[in-house]
């Protein structure tokens, strides 16, 4: 059955530094999206993409983070200079079609220190 | 701005119990999921529910959809220890994609 897969599963960084998390959708997918939960707390919603530009974003997503599909697979979310309240799992989904069922990776670990 | 919210946070139960788990939301949605974590994993998605009076079952749990009242459950019949996991809903505004989820219900099952 087809999965998305995200990579690294854990990232240690130091304050300050930049961070790309992969993330590999299913591949019939056209929308793609990155959430994240700190640790203990509910998912929230980061941003989604399609057809090569952001759709949505919400207002966790600043200035400091980006979004990149750079080939056919990929898909990519670059946190330019990580805080401290970077800390969290990072979840990747993808959905074939508008209001489709968005599924989700495995999610990284961003640990910041 | 769309609000969910779960009810109760934490849930401990004992095995062959039943309990429901309930699910409010703020705006019209078009569609209400249901996803399983376990700790330290991804979400697993148990239910769509894509209409006002949709039921869905599979094994020991059964959701259902209002969509009048914007509310959801998720109802437990007979727990057993593999249950335990973290449930969370989640819906869109409708017409949006970018989902919005609940705080989450801890449910324990204790032998």
């Amino acid at each position: 059955e087809p999965e998305v897969t995200q990579t690294p599963s854990h990232q240690v960084t130091q304050m300050g530094q930049e961070v790309i998390l992969r993330c590999v959708p299913i591949s019939n997918h056209l929308y793609f999206y990155w959430y994240r939960q700190i640790l203990g707390q509910k998912v929230e919603f980061l941003v989604s993409f399609y057809n090569n530009e952001i759709s949505e974003k919400s207002e966790i997503f600043d200035d400091q983070f980006s979004v990149e599909r750079p080939d056919g697979s990929n898909f990519t979310l670059k946190i330019r200079s990580t805080k401290l309240e970077d800390s969290a799992m990072y979840f990747c989904a993808s959905s074939e079609r508008v209001g489709g069922e968005q599924y989700f990776g495995p999610g990284t670990r961003l640990t910041v220190t | 701005e769309l609000k969910v919210e779960q009810n109760p946070l934490f849930l401990s139960m004992q095995e062959g119990k039943n309990y429901t788990i309930y699910c409010n939301y703020s705006t019209t949605s078009d569609r209400l999921y249901w996803y399983r974590q376990d700790p330290g994993k991804s979400l697993e998605s148990l239910f769509v529910l894509l209409s006002n009076g949709a039921v869905k079952q599979e094994g020991r749990l059964m959701a259902s959809l209002d969509t009048k009242a914007r509310l959801s459950t998720l109802h437990i019949t007979a727990a057993v220890h593999d249950l335990s996991a973290t449930y969370f809903c989640a819906a869109p505004i409708f017409g949006n994609e970018k989902l919005t989820f609940g705080t989450g219900t801890r449910l324990t099952i204790i032998p």
